[in-house]
């Protein structure tokens, strides 16, 4: 069975884009979270999404969003780029408690 | 917010030997997991644990859940070089709104063959 799957697996933007990330979960899995990972740091909880509805937002600004689909995948929009966004953006799915990781979106802001 | 405090931060050792790292958090959680992630690549769980005093093995990796839920250790017997990598601790709190990991900084394991 195929794992969490995530695209891009690399982008470049400039400051103040807009960027769209998308997951797709584990065949089963109905739950999808969002977790931004700095370079040298723990991955950092952004969003869980649950039957399409958000059931938790970590501490980020409103420039993050998200959104998951009837198919359950999901995507993350971030809006006027800034350069410290630029990180590793990981998804995980879920079916009960144990979430399982994608291989993540390289995001560089210049 | 929560916090986990992860040790060592790195650590350097010869093929063979057995490794330890631990996380120590001011609160409590419902389940503990710990993730291993090499370069460029998403973590990869290697063990959760769901019950305090929960202790759980996966092959040469035994990890414990602690009695007062807010910690938890992870070991490593007899390594070997495809074990570098960086080792997560994460705790995860089941909340009415959602169950969000939250990690630690990590351990940074090298070993010399």
């Amino acid at each position: 069975d195929a794992g969490v799957t995530q695209s891009p697996t690399h982008l470049i933007k400039t400051r103040g884009q807009q960027v769209t990330l998308r997951c797709s979960p584990i065949s089963g899995h109905k739950s999808v979270s969002w977790y931004q990972q700095v370079l040298g740091q723990g991955p950092q909880f952004i969003f869980q999404y649950y039957e399409k509805e958000e059931r938790g937002r970590g501490n980020f600004p409103d420039r993050f969003s998200a959104r998951q689909f009837p198919n359950y995948s999901s995507e993350l929009n971030v809006n006027a780029l800034l350069l410290g966004d630029s990180a590793l953006y990981l998804c995980a799915s879920s079916f009960g408690e144990t979430q399982y990781f994608g291989p993540g979106t390289r995001l560089l802001v210049l | 917010g929560q916090q986990l405090n992860q040790s060592p931060q790195s650590m350097f050792i010869q093929e063979g030997e057995d490794v330890s790292m631990n996380c120590t958090s001011s609160s409590i959680f419902n389940t503990w997991l710990w993730y291993k992630q090499d370069p460029g690549e998403g973590p990869v769980l290697l063990i959760a644990l769901y019950k305090a005093g929960e202790l759980t093995s996966n092959g040469r990796l035994t990890a414990q859940f602690g009695i007062t839920r807010k910690d938890s250790f992870l070991n490593i017997s007899a390594s070997i070089p495809s074990d570098v990598g960086i080792y997560f601790c994460a705790g995860q709190l089941r909340e009415t709104s959602g169950s969000r990991l939250t990690f630690g900084e990590g351990t940074q394991l090298t070993v010399n063959p």
